[in-house]
């Protein structure tokens, strides 16, 4: 157990819907990052929030969101589903970034997506 | 812009053998870090091992070791000894220091990594 959860562990949906992935980071971790796995491609960086606030945005597309809350748990909305957002969705949190360069990024299991 | 590469996209080695799994990247920022991770087909990640652009000696963690080569720009990580286990996915990661470091990490496409008994 890596400290970081996500839930839920699995999720089918159908194309149009939304759903919403939830993040508990590791317990003192200020920083969480939201990444997605396609078989295509790759891990690819969404979105990261530090303390509250987002700190940076990679290719996240408008129909997706985030936020950090102040208990700093995340949670990523993703609506209008197409079948190309089928991907595993992965959470990772840090302890504050700008501190160290080998400020590591723990994951959490995962959130496979699968839209029908 | 940075940008990790990571050219094998499977391998093979024999149990007990050392394989050495390759990682390209490409930044203008001469402070960064860079990563591996491995991920087993449960499909968590986990970290493996840490290298800063301005330490002097390859990093080691007990079978693990990067070969850091700074003016190849490539970070290759070596396994000892391989075991069954360590059939997985292995991804190499790099996150910028410089200012605006905001902690991201950029990663690889990955090698898919088969131990064979």
């Amino acid at each position: 157990d890596s400290g970081v959860t996500q839930t839920p562990k699995h999720l089918i949906t159908a194309t149009g819907q939304r759903v919403t992935l939830r993040c508990s980071p590791r317990s003192g971790d200020l920083s969480v990052y939201w990444y997605q796995q396609s078989l295509d491609q790759g891990l690819q960086f969404l979105i990261q929030y530090y303390n509250g606030e987002e700190r940076a945005k990679g290719n996240i597309l408008e129909r997706f969101s985030a936020q950090q809350f102040p208990d700093l748990h995340s949670e990523l909305n993703l609506s209008s589903l197409e079948l190309g957002d089928s991907a595993l969705y992965f959470c990772a949190s840090s302890v504050a970034p700008h501190l160290s360069g080998a400020n590591v990024l723990t994951f959490g299991a995962g959130s496979r997506l699968t839209v029908l | 812009a940075q940008k990790i590469t990571q050219t094998q996209p499977g391998m093979f080695v024999q149990e007990k053998e050392a394989v050495t799994l390759d990682c390209t990247y490409d930044t203008s920022d001469p402070s960064y870090g860079l990563f591996w991770y491995k991920q087993p087909s449960s499909g968590e990640m986990i970290f493996l091992i840490y290298q800063g652009s301005y330490d002097q000696q390859n990093a080691t963690e007990g079978r693990y070791s990067l070969n850091f080569q700074k003016a190849r720009k490539s970070a290759n990580l070596v396994i000892s000894a391989s075991q069954l286990g360590d059939s997985a996915m292995y991804f190499c990661a790099m996150r910028e220091i410089g200012s605006g470091n905001t902690g991201k990490l950029i990663f690889g496409q990955g090698t898919t990594l088969q131990v064979k008994p």
